[in-house]
């Protein structure tokens, strides 16, 4: 069965750095999210992308956050200047024809 | 915005009982109900869902009623077993339908349920 895939799954940084998280969503679906979970709370949404575009965003998703689809199979997720409360498991899901969310294994980011 | 609200934060259950885990929704637009279990360090792992045009779905030991006047939705689990034990998250979104649109999900706070053998 097909699965969304994530890489690396353990980022860790340093304040200030650049991050690139990366996504393969299941081939043929259209709809892509990622979300964040901080250690012992709830999933929350940042972002989702449809058609080579964002379609919505949540208040977390400031302007330190990008994300793209560089070509067929890849969707990242860039955060600028990682700061300490960034530190969270992200997670990148994909959209199936029945609109159920697949999850990612997730990329544990750890700033330092 | 969307707002889940999720009940009880903690359920121990002895092995062969059932377990029960509700949510509450604000708003009236939402569609689609999922809930997820996450086992420790895992991703979130879709179990069940109900859309808004059915009270009640099941399947095997897992279902989920829905009740859209009172906005508020439930997980049972029958029979539990150990490897049930997980934290499990409902969740709530607007989906599908004519313009095709799928929001994003929002998440309840999740339930630590722990299956005591």
């Amino acid at each position: 069965e097909p699965e969304v895939t994530q890489t690396p799954s353990h980022q860790v940084t340093q304040m200030g750095q650049e991050v690139i998280l990366r996504c393969v969503p299941i081939s043929n679906h259209l709809y892509f999210y990622w979300y964040r979970q901080i250690l012992g709370q709830k999933v929350e949404f940042l972002v989702s992308f449809y058609n080579n575009e964002i379609s919505e965003k949540s208040e977390i998703f400031d302007d330190q956050f990008s994300v793209e689809r560089p070509d067929g199979s890849n969707f990242t997720l860039k955060i600028r200047s990682t700061k300490l409360e960034d530190s969270a498991m992200y997670f990148c899901a994909s959209l199936g024809p029945m609109y159920e969310q697949f999850f990612g294994p997730g990329t544990r980011l750890t700033v330092l | 915005g969307e707002n889940v609200e999720q009940h009880p934060s903690t359920l121990s259950v002895q092995e062969g009982d059932s377990a029960v885990i509700k949510c509450t929704y604000s708003d009236s637009a939402s569609n689609y109900f999922p809930w997820y279990k996450q086992e420790l360090g895992k991703r979130p792992q879709l179990i069940i869902d109900i859309r808004s045009n059915v009270g009640e779905k099941k399947d095997q030991r897992i279902a989920v009623t829905l009740n859209k006047t009172a906005k508020h939705f439930s997980l049972h689990i029958t029979e539990t077993q150990p490897e049930d034990s997980a934290v499990y998250f409902c969740a709530a979104s607007m989906g599908g339908g004519s313009s095709g649109s799928a929001r994003q999900l929002t998440f309840g706070s999740g339930t630590q349920l722990t299956v005591l053998p």
